[in-house]
């Protein structure tokens, strides 16, 4: 069964300072890794796709990593308004044809908090 | 570009009742996705339209939810009758062509007492 294991459960960060966060996973062959970002009352706010060992997308402070089992989500000197839940969502490659899925399965997400 | 729309927003029943969940995806998607969040625990799939056919409904908890999507615009996923169990956020998503990109909406509070 695929599943995904997101550490910390939460982090809190001065203004500023540095740190990652952690996505492990196990699936039967990986279509894509998925980063979401979510505020509270609101839905997944779609970040980036991942789809290959090695490769690495960035935007503004975030930049997320990719390795055959975790995927990294690095936050550069953070500010305030990134404070939000990041979550982590793999999709598996079997075949639609041999009962494969387009669905998602999701972390439990990290709940990042960035003082002033 | 308007995003995915859900509604209500909040909806609180007591057991026993139906209630009617709506999501309009965004223009042009004919991937429709709905999932939740039961408290404490992760966001969950449970069925995926393309188009109007339901391509995995394999998340799907039970009979009491039934999922419709007419014409392949939008959504409509009914729990008759809703259980207490069945408290949670439902989210629904779209994205076009296979194995895209999925969008959510604001989700629905469903909250059954």
């Amino acid at each position: 069964e695929d599943q995904v294991t997101q550490s910390p459960e939460a982090l809190r960060l001065q203004e500023g300072e540095s740190s990652s966060l952690n996505c492990s996973y196990t699936v039967s062959g990986l279509r894509g890794l998925f980063w979401y970002r979510q505020d509270p009352g609101k839905g997944p706010e779609f970040l980036f796709t991942l789809y290959s060992a090695g490769e690495e997308k960035e935007k503004e402070r975030l930049k997320a990593t990719l390795t055959k089992k975790e995927s990294f989500l690095h936050i550069t000197a953070p500010k305030p308004e990134d404070s939000a839940t990041y979550l982590c969502a793999v999709q598996a490659s079997r075949d639609l044809t041999q009962g494969g899925s387009e669905k998602l399965v999701f972390g439990k997400g990290t709940k990042l908090t960035v003082n002033p | 570009e308007a995003g995915v729309t859900q509604f209500p927003s909040h909806s609180v029943i007591e057991k026993g009742q139906t209630v009617t969940l709506r999501c309009d995806p965004i223009s042009g998607h004919d991937n429709l996705y709905w999932y939740r969040r039961v408290m404490g625990k992760e966001i969950k799939f449970l069925l995926h339209f393309v188009k109007e056919s339901k391509q995995d409904e394999s998340g799907m908890p039970n009979n009491r939810f039934l999922a419709e999507r007419t014409g392949g615009t939008y959504s409509t996923l009914k729990v008759q009758p809703a259980e207490l169990e069945d408290s949670g956020v439902y989210f629904c998503a779209s994205s076009y062509g296979h194995f895209r990109s999925q969008y959510f909406g604001p989700g629905t509070r469903l909250l059954v007492l």
